[in-house]
């Protein structure tokens, strides 16, 4: 069974700390994304991956940052947690064959 | 900008009904329209999906009716069961791999 691994289902974090949220898949998929929910705003993409070492800023970046050192991993950084990242944080991987595979998520509150 | 929108935000249908769930885009260059149905605390998971060059595609009580003049896509549930209660999110593609996400409907599907 194909899987996308977020490490911590829940976080609470106090403000101004540097926040890592680790993704790891296992289908050997190319392209990996960091998406944000939020009630009434569906999902918000922060940073993409179409391979090692590459990252794009997908529509809200500000605030994040990512590395892909390696191809099944995808960490995203929140370099300074501020209260307006309260979220809960998705990551997902693609290949063209079998479209986007989610994580179950990382339920984080910054205090 | 919201590229794809999405109504209503929340449904609530009987079971048996027929549940009824819209989405708007602007961009022509979107050339796959996803629907990922999430259950509360996982992440969402593919459902459905079709490409522009299509009306109409079923996939058992599920089905995507497409409109590509008028840049609409919607999905229909037939026979909405209790286990449909969910939330909703459609979704297009743009270059790359990259979606853009509706803001979500929960379904409620009563007994």
């Amino acid at each position: 069974d194909v899987k996308v691994t977020q490490s911590s289902r829940y976080l609470v974090k106090r403000t101004g700390e540097k926040v890592f949220l680790e993704c790891v898949q296992d289908m050997d998929h190319e392209n990996m994304f960091w998406y944000r929910q939020d009630p009434g705003l569906g999902l918000r993409l922060i940073y993409f991956s179409y391979d090692v070492k590459m990252k794009e800023k997908g529509d809200i970046p500000e605030g994040y940052s990512v590395s892909r050192e390696k191809k099944e991993r995808f960490s995203l950084i929140l370099e300074s947690a501020s209260t307006n990242q309260t979220s809960m944080y998705l990551c997902a991987s693609s290949n063209l064959l079998y479209g986007y595979t989610f994580g179950s998520g990382t339920r984080l509150t910054v205090v | 900008q919201q590229q794809v929108k999405q109504s209503p935000q929340s449904l609530i249908v009987q079971k048996g009904g027929i549940s009824i769930i819209n989405c708007a885009y602007e961009n022509t260059a979107f050339d796959y329209f996803p629907w990922y149905q999430q259950f509360p605390g996982k992440g969402p998971a593919l459902l459905i999906a079709i490409r522009p060059d299509v009306s109409e595609k079923k996939e058992g009580r599920f089905t995507i009716s497409f409109n590509k003049s008028a840049k609409q896509f919607s999905l229909h549930i037939m026979d909405s069961q209790p286990g449909d209660s969910a939330t909703y999110f459609c979704a297009a593609r743009e270059e790359g791999q990259k979606l853009v996400f509706g803001q979500g409907t929960r379904l409620t599907i009563n007994p």
